[in-house]
């Protein structure tokens, strides 16, 4: 079974700042899928950015960028020039494929980040 | 506007009781998906469905039931067998593409009266 862990329960950043939220997962896969989901406030998953396990190139979305490490398992996100409408909390998420098409999502516990004005 | 459908957005349950919960979507999005959240925990997996008529559980299935007769609806019943139902749902659905994303609703707030 996968597991992913996320192992900050909070954390809080300036406004404007860089932050960078961590995220290990587990599997025997080779072939997988990662993303991270926000929630903010009101309490809609929103995708934030997704990578494939067999591109070695980082996905990168305006301001957030993940750092991929496939061999350490580790799947960071880094968010740039934070703003204020970044405070949520944040999972990150791990799917393998199936034969079926898509394989169902396991989650982290989340972090939840905080922006300071 | 497509989207996903979650009603009621709160629901309270008596001892003893069942209560379904709604979930509709009109992507034309084959697989749909029930998780619920505790606070301090990430989404946990209910139970999920491929295509109309079949479902599988998830990893916390005792205590729930879903059906799934047409491919804009997967309702989700909490039966009374389920003795800690106090939770955020959401509901979910994707398209049948290899990696691809899920869609959410905006979750119902289930609480024990």
């Amino acid at each position: 079974a996968q597991t992913v862990t996320q192992s900050q329960p909070e954390m809080s950043v300036q406004e404007a700042e860089t932050v960078t939220l961590s995220c290990t997962y587990d599997t025997s896969e080779n072939n997988y899928y990662l993303f991270w989901y926000k929630q903010p406030p009101s309490r809609q998953m929103i995708l934030v950015i997704r990578q494939e396990a067999y591109k070695q190139q980082n996905a990168t979305e305006n301001r957030f960028s993940v750092n991929f490490q496939k061999a350490a398992k580790s799947f960071s996100l880094k968010i740039s020039d934070s703003q204020l409408g970044d405070t949520a909390m944040y999972f990150c998420a791990f799917m393998k494929p199936s034969n079926f098409g898509n394989e169902k999502l396991t989650f982290g516990t989340g972090t939840r980040l905080t922006i300071i004005p | 506007d497509g989207g996903i459908t979650q009603s009621p957005k709160y629901l309270f349950r008596k001892e003893g009781q069942n209560v379904t919960l709604s979930c509709e979507q009109n992507l034309n999005h084959d697989a749909m998906y029930w998780y619920r959240q505790d606070p301090g925990q990430g989404l946990r997996l209910i139970y999920y469905s491929q295509i109309v008529n079949d479902f599988q559980k998830g990893d916390i299935a005792e205590g729930y039931s879903v059906s799934r007769e047409k491919k804009e609806s997967f309702p989700l019943t909490v039966t009374s067998a389920q003795k800690n139902p106090t939770a955020f749902y959401l509901c979910a659905s994707s398209i049948r593409v290899l990696g691809e994303k899920l869609f959410f609703g905006s979750g119902t707030q289930l609480s024990v009266l």
